[in-house]
């Protein structure tokens, strides 16, 4: 069945270390999203893509880096320079139809935990 | 700057008595709202929306409302239930273009 996914559900990473996020999806959509939570705060941008090969810095772009070589595929990197990488990671997806708003579909999500 | 606010960080409410979840903006560019749900370690859910053009939409329990001169919308969830106990944002775009969350309303149904 169609859906997004996230993998892993749970990852642990040293200080200094890069570590890479996946997120597929098979939902055919144009244009994937990376999205941040911390406690008490609403989910903010990271990087997002409207099509293959292409992508945006978001809100909070410094210390990560993505790539969109597939459509369905959209993974991000956490790099040693994210000061405080400890968070709950969000991948999403949408159509960019003309007869389609613009409702997001979103993953389960990955919890990063720096040790 | 925060564009989209949800001022009341938490809401309890009795089971069957209805819920308003509340949201302000500050752009007026913003066309087009949404609410997502969002239980624990869960991604968001997409809940409903409405675009400018029109001032209330309905789904079910759920109702959006929109007052465009106040840049307020407000979700009214009746009657509520435990289950509806989650995360609630709401979230703004321009144009079709990426959305701008609010920091979230936590909603408890009390049975």
């Amino acid at each position: 069945d169609g859906g997004i996914t996230q993998s892993p559900k749970y990852l642990f990473r040293k200080e200094g270390q890069n570590v890479t996020l996946s997120c597929e999806q098979n939902l055919n959509h144009d244009a994937m999203y990376w999205y941040r939570q911390d406690p008490g705060q609403g989910l903010r941008l990271i990087y997002y893509s409207q099509i293959v090969n292409d992508f945006q810095k978001g809100d909070i772009a410094e210390g990560y880096s993505v790539s969109r070589e597939k459509k369905e595929s959209f993974p991000l990197t956490v790099t040693s320079a994210q000061k405080n990488p400890t968070a709950f990671y969000l991948c999403a997806s949408t159509s960019l139809g003309l007869a389609d708003h613009n409702e997001q579909f979103f993953g389960p999500g990955t919890r990063l935990t720096v040790l | 700057d925060q564009q989209v606010k949800q001022n009341s960080p938490s809401l309890s409410v009795q089971e069957g008595r209805i819920s308003i979840l509340n949201c302000d903006y500050t752009n007026s560019m913003f066309d087009y709202f949404l609410w997502y749900k969002k239980y624990p370690a869960e991604g968001p859910t997409f809940l409903i929306s409405i675009s400018s053009i029109k001032d209330k939409n309905e789904d079910g329990r759920f109702t959006v409302f929109l007052n465009k001169s106040a840049k307020h919308l407000s979700l009214h969830i009746v009657p509520s239930q435990p289950g509806d106990s989650a995360v609630y944002f709401c979230a703004a775009s321009v144009v079709r273009r990426q959305l701008t969350f609010g920091s979230g309303t936590q909603l408890t149904v009390l049975p």
